[in-house]
């Protein structure tokens, strides 16, 4: 696509449920990250995925967060047990994978809130 | 470490200059970064500075980079209200992949 989608664009959910986040790349781009932002806070990473290699998942905060890439493309971050403090913005991002001067390409944004 | 420190607010009058500032504390960043998020928006990269340069200009923008002193800022001259946004640095560290390290954004309020 011409751009980074991801769906929904906001999440409202109860704590305790469980949540999936998806991310649709720019097509031809083998790296995708997932970072979380929030209140008054900075980007947080979370995970990392370039192309066939084993993803950075240093950057998950607990084992009730997990995501996966299928065929290379689409990526879904799923949130087990909801809790208050999952409340942010979730952004990923698509690179060519070979970084430098173009950056990564950022979607808008899922905007969770867990009540 | 990868640290990457900015001020969280800066306000200035239409027509001045703005100057954001940025500190990090890993040496072997490869390329920083500027990026600009308006409000519900994803972020959009602005422009970016390989590490072995010490100023880049394109347009209103100039971005000057400190070495030594670990320091990154960005200035935009003839500031408009359509600059109002937060504005992040990020860097990219050599063997880091193509993971970048965000600051905290630093929110630019641009006043009549």
């Amino acid at each position: 696509g011409a751009g980074v989608s991801q769906s929904p664009s906001n999440k409202v959910t109860e704590k305790g449920k469980d949540v999936e986040l998806r991310c649709d790349p720019i097509s031809g781009h083998t790296a995708l990250y997932w970072y979380r932002q929030s209140l008054g806070q900075g980007l947080e990473f979370l995970i990392y995925f370039q192309g066939n290699s084993a993803p950075d998942k240093s950057g998950l905060p607990s084992d009730r967060f997990s995501a996966e890439r299928t065929g290379g493309s689409v990526s879904t971050l799923t949130i087990q047990r909801t809790q208050q403090e999952d409340s942010a913005v979730y952004l990923c991002a698509s690179s060519t994978g070979s970084g430098g001067a173009r950056g990564y390409t950022f979607g808008s944004g899922t905007r969770l809130t867990v009540v | 470490g990868e640290d990457v420190e900015q001020s969280l607010f800066l306000s200035v009058r239409e027509g001045d200059s703005s100057v954001i500032n940025c500190t990090y504390t890993d040496s072997s960043s490869t390329y920083l970064y500027w990026y600009k998020q308006e409000p519900g928006a994803g972020l959009q990269l602005l422009t970016y500075i390989f590490s072995n340069m010490d100023m880049k200009q394109d347009q209103r923008l100039t971005v000057l980079l400190n070495k030594k002193d670990k320091h990154l800022s960005l200035r935009i001259a003839d500031t408009q209200t359509g600059d109002s946004a937060i504005y992040f640095c990020a860097e990219s560290l050599t063997g880091g992949g193509n993971k970048l390290t965000f600051g905290t954004g630093t929110q630019l309020k641009v006043e009549l």
